[in-house]
């Protein structure tokens, strides 16, 4: 089983700062077949970025998606007041498996 | 718009069983893949299982292997999610999600669906 571990748990920032998380593979995600989600509480998880760097339908470009192999990154470029939530990766080469969870908090 | 629509909030026993069902909102499975994702209060995602109803073959993680059962009917274009030998450990909104492929990411969610083991 691939284990995805997100770094920080926790992110304080601002409306307009930059937000970076981090999702670490255990083994190599091949094809970059991953993706990743935001989710905001009552609410199912929703869609932002696959194949690692593919914005989903109707997601904004501040949202930004990179890397490849077992290290990649999710970049929010200028935060709005509606990003505070959280958001998890999930990769899908082998079976599927989701990482814990990062919380961008203001 | 997809729209996966589950079935409501259910209260189970410990050692019992619970069903919960999944339907598109423009009524057919095409060739997708259904998921099935829960999440435990206050905790994160975790992928159950998913089956290709056209292909009636479900895959399962191998956490739930001998108690999960997912399955299609396709006249009535619903998915079913069964979970056997419940314990408060299997308290959780559950989720059905769409994939193209199985595995693969999941671009359609359902509401969710809180199953609540209590005595």
């Amino acid at each position: 089983e691939i284990v995805l571990t997100q770094s920080p748990d926790t992110l304080s920032l601002s409306p307009g700062e930059r937000a970076t998380l981090s999702c670490r593979a255990s083994q190599t995600v091949r094809g970059n077949y991953l993706a990743w989600y935001q989710q905001k509480p009552g609410q199912a998880p929703r869609l932002l970025i696959y194949g690692a760097s593919t914005r989903a339908t109707a997601i904004p470009d501040r949202f930004s998606g990179s890397g490849s192999g077992t290290d990649f990154t999710l970049t929010i470029s200028s935060l709005e007041p509606e990003d505070f939530a959280v958001y998890y990766c999930q990769q899908y080469f082998n079976s599927v498996t989701f990482g814990g969870g990062s919380k961008v908090a203001i | 718009q997809v729209r996966l629509v589950q079935s409501g909030a259910d209260v189970r026993k410990p050692g019992s069983s619970v069903k919960v069902s999944c339907k598109p909102s423009g009524g057919t499975f095409n060739n997708f893949a259904i998921n099935w994702v829960r999440q435990a209060p206050g905790q994160g995602l975790e992928w159950m299982g998913g089956i290709i109803p056209t292909l009636g073959l479900p895959k399962y993680a191998q956490k739930f292997q001998g108690r999960i059962t997912i399955t299609a009917d396709y006249s009535t274009s619903t998915a079913y999610l069964n979970l056997s030998s419940l314990t408060s450990e299997d308290t959780a909104v559950y989720y059905c999600a769409r994939g193209n492929a199985l595995p693969d990411y999941f671009g359609y969610w359902g509401q969710g669906t809180l199953v609540t083991v209590s005595s």
